[in-house]
């Protein structure tokens, strides 16, 4: 039973461009939401954060946003930079339950000069 | 801030020894942390919580007593895999979990166990 959905296993921008990274869940409990980015052979970077009482966060190129209705949200890099090509994965946790992560299978993203 | 050290970073042993996975967090309490695998081209499955203090809750299908979890304070989490097959080997990567952030946790760089 996946919870947390990346349909799409890989993505590839032109530099500059935006990149639209997507992830859609099923337990309508999720109340928080992550996007890590992860390089082979590394541990996943924390990226940007939201709550389920939000429908947007930004952080300088980095944007979430959080549809609960189509419980879907995605990640909008703009623009992309080729440091940017990586595996970003998104998470789902409900925060009363101990806060555990369910990741989702991961997007490989890569950012072409 | 929030710098999380997995130690060490690639280990070989033999079939049938142990090996010991250390978690560090550097700059940050951490009450909470957690271990998790994964396989090639797949995502990452978490194993266990491991409390300070208290016994580790694994996820279902995790051996316990193969996977050995100790969190004797609140910036070390050590991970032991026992008598480790083949079919051990991965890559094994820790988390923690900040005691003022609750909801981000932050990782490490991971262990890559290959078992001979």
């Amino acid at each position: 039973d996946q919870q947390v959905k990346q349909n799409s296993p890989s993505l590839s921008v032109q530099e500059g461009r935006i990149s639209i990274l997507n992830c859609d869940y099923t337990n309508s409990m999720f109340d928080y939401f992550l996007w890590y980015k992860k390089y082979p052979a590394e541990g996943p970077t924390f990226l940007i954060s939201i709550s389920s009482i939000k429908d947007k966060n930004e952080d300088g190129r980095f944007t979430v946003f959080l549809n609960k209705s189509a419980k879907h949200l995605s990640l909008h890099i703009v623009p992309s930079q080729p440091g940017d090509s990586a595996v970003y994965f998104c998470a789902a946790s409900v925060s009363r339950q101990g806060g555990k992560l369910i990741f989702g299978q991961g997007t490989e993203l890569s950012v072409k000069p | 801030g929030a710098v999380v050290s997995q130690h060490p970073s690639w280990v070989i042993c033999k079939s049938g020894t142990s090996v010991k996975i250390e978690c560090r967090s550097l700059d940050f309490q951490a009450t909470t942390m957690f271990w998790y695998r994964q396989f090639p081209k797949q995502s990452l499955m978490l194993m266990a919580t491991s409390n300070e203090g208290s016994k580790a809750t694994y996820e279902q299908g995790v051996e316990k007593d193969k996977f050995l979890i100790n969190h004797a304070s609140l910036t070390l989490s050590t991970l032991t895999v026992t008598s480790a097959h083949p079919e051990d080997s991965s890559f094994y990567i820790c988390s923690a979990r900040s005691n003022i952030a609750k909801n981000i946790q932050y990782f490490g760089a991971g262990t890559r166990l290959s078992v001979l």
